[in-house]
């Protein structure tokens, strides 16, 4: 079975610095997805980003990108300005592919305080 | 508007009781998801549905029942058997592109 871990439980940043939130996870799989969801206070899950494990290049969506390694399997989120709406509890997530269909596997989460 | 609903917001549960948990959505999406979260973890997976009249269990599926009798709708049953039944409850779509997008949640309290 697949695991995804997140070794920061908390982290903090200054409003308009940049902050990374790692993640690493465990295949022996070649061919997946890897996404960092994020749960604000509302308790919502919004996607931030997605990296296609077949593509070298990393994802960007705006001022979120990714480090994707993949002979590393780690999956790295760093968010640039940081706004104090990027406070939120970020999960990184992993999709594999079984024979009863595709799944979602997911990290512990990393909660990040954005400071004013 | 496109999207993923869930009702009730709050669910309360007596002792010995099903409850049923809503999920509806209208992005076209075949494959559907339910969730459990526990406060401060992340999402464990419960059920999954990758197409009409069919679903297999995921990590946690005791206590819980599903049905997917329509493409737009994949009601979650709480049983009696669920004896730790509190928790946040998220469904979820997947588009074709393998991505899953989630409803707003339903948080369930045992009175």
């Amino acid at each position: 079975a697949q695991t995804v871990t997140q070794s920061q439980p908390e982290m903090s940043v200054q409003e308009a610095e940049t902050v990374t939130l790692s993640c690493t996870y465990d295949t022996s799989e070649s061919d997946y997805y890897l996404f960092w969801y994020k749960q604000p206070p509302s308790r919502q899950m919004i996607l931030v980003i997605r990296q296609e494990a077949y593509k070298q290049q990393n994802a960007t969506e705006n001022r979120f990108s990714v480090n994707f390694q993949k002979a590393a399997k780690s999956f790295s989120l760093k968010i640039s300005d940081s706004q104090l709406g990027d406070a939120a509890m970020y999960f990184c997530a992993y999709l594999g592919w079984e024979t009863s269909g595709s799944r979602l596997t997911f990290g512990e989460g990393t909660q990040l305080t954005v400071n004013p | 508007d496109g999207g993923i609903t869930q009702s009730p917001k709050y669910l309360f549960r007596k002792e010995g009781q099903n409850v049923t948990l809503s999920c509806e959505q209208n992005l076209n999406h075949d494959a559907m998801y339910w969730y459990r979260q526990d406060p401060g973890q992340g999402l464990r997976l419960i059920y999954y549905s990758q197409i009409v009249n069919d679903f297999q269990k995921g990590d946690i599926a005791e206590g819980y029942s599903v049905s997917r009798e329509k493409k737009e709708s994949f009601p979650l049953t709480v049983t009696s058997a669920q004896k730790n039944p509190t928790a946040f409850y998220l469904c979820a779509s997947m588009s074709a592109q393998e991505t899953q997008y989630f409803g707003p949640g339903t948080r369930l309290l045992v009175l």
